[in-house]
């Protein structure tokens, strides 16, 4: 069975930092690219970053360019997102997201999430 | 960026009866190999997001055929042909053909 599961999140102050994981299990990790995809509070969602299968090509938006960083590590089945100088929009549940097929946003399986709160 | 827009924004509907979900987009999805890279995604109440429909119209797997997809270049349809109470959440729309991907303002489904 496929699992995908958040952990990291939590309350912290604007301008701190966080580091999310996700621990997948039920497929093998290293041949899928992963993803995180947010959503605010009462708000849609909001794709914010990406990484191939061997970690070499990552790509986020514009609004966590230079703060966020997505990175894996295959050989313990494990993603993350390092997140630096947060800030209170930050505020959401990140979910980890699994990419089937070779091209496009086919994303086949999600984690719960885990919430990110950013404030004072 | 792709600006991804659904409508209506809410629609209720009562059980048996069919509904009708419409998303554009600002630019054509029609990728270079001949697929068009739209997605149809359902959130129950707090629950995660999960995939309904790929490329288009290919239902993905246990999604009841009561749902299905169309459409073409910038204009697209998700129906269920008989709503059930199951079917109660938002249903978002999302191009997967240009960073940074993007998903419609999601249309929330109510059972009458």
């Amino acid at each position: 069975e496929v699992q995908l599961v958040e952990s990291g999140g939590g309350l912290v102050q604007p301008g701190g930092s966080l580091r999310l994981s996700c621990a997948a299990s039920g497929f093998t990790f290293s041949s899928y690219w992963m993803h995180w995809v947010r959503q605010a509070p009462g708000k849609g969602l909001v794709w914010v970053s990406r990484i191939n299968s061997d970690g070499s090509d990552r790509r986020c938006a514009d609004s966590v360019k230079g703060r966020f960083t997505i990175s894996r590590d295959n050989a313990k089945n494990t993603l993350h997102l390092q997140m630096n100088s947060l800030r209170a929009e930050d505020t959401a549940v990140y979910y980890c997201v699994r990419r089937t097929g070779i091209l496009g946003a086919t994303f086949d399986y999600w984690g719960h999430g885990t919430l990110v709160t950013v404030s004072s | 960026d792709i600006v991804m827009t659904q409508t209506p924004l809410s629609l209720s509907v009562t059980p048996g009866q069919p509904a009708s979900l419409s998303c554009m987009s600002s630019q054509s999805l029609l990728h270079s190999d001949g697929k068009t890279l739209l997605y149809w995604y359902l959130q129950r109440p707090g629950q995660s997001p999960q995939l309904l429909i790929y490329e288009v119209s290919s239902r993905f797997s246990g999604v009841p055929d009561r749902f299905s997809g169309s459409g073409s270049g910038t204009d697209f349809t998700l129906k269920i042909s008989r709503v059930e109470a199951e079917d109660v959440g938002v249903y978002y729309c999302m191009q997967g053909i240009h960073l940074p991907y993007t998903f419609g303002q999601g249309t929330k489904l109510e059972i009458k």
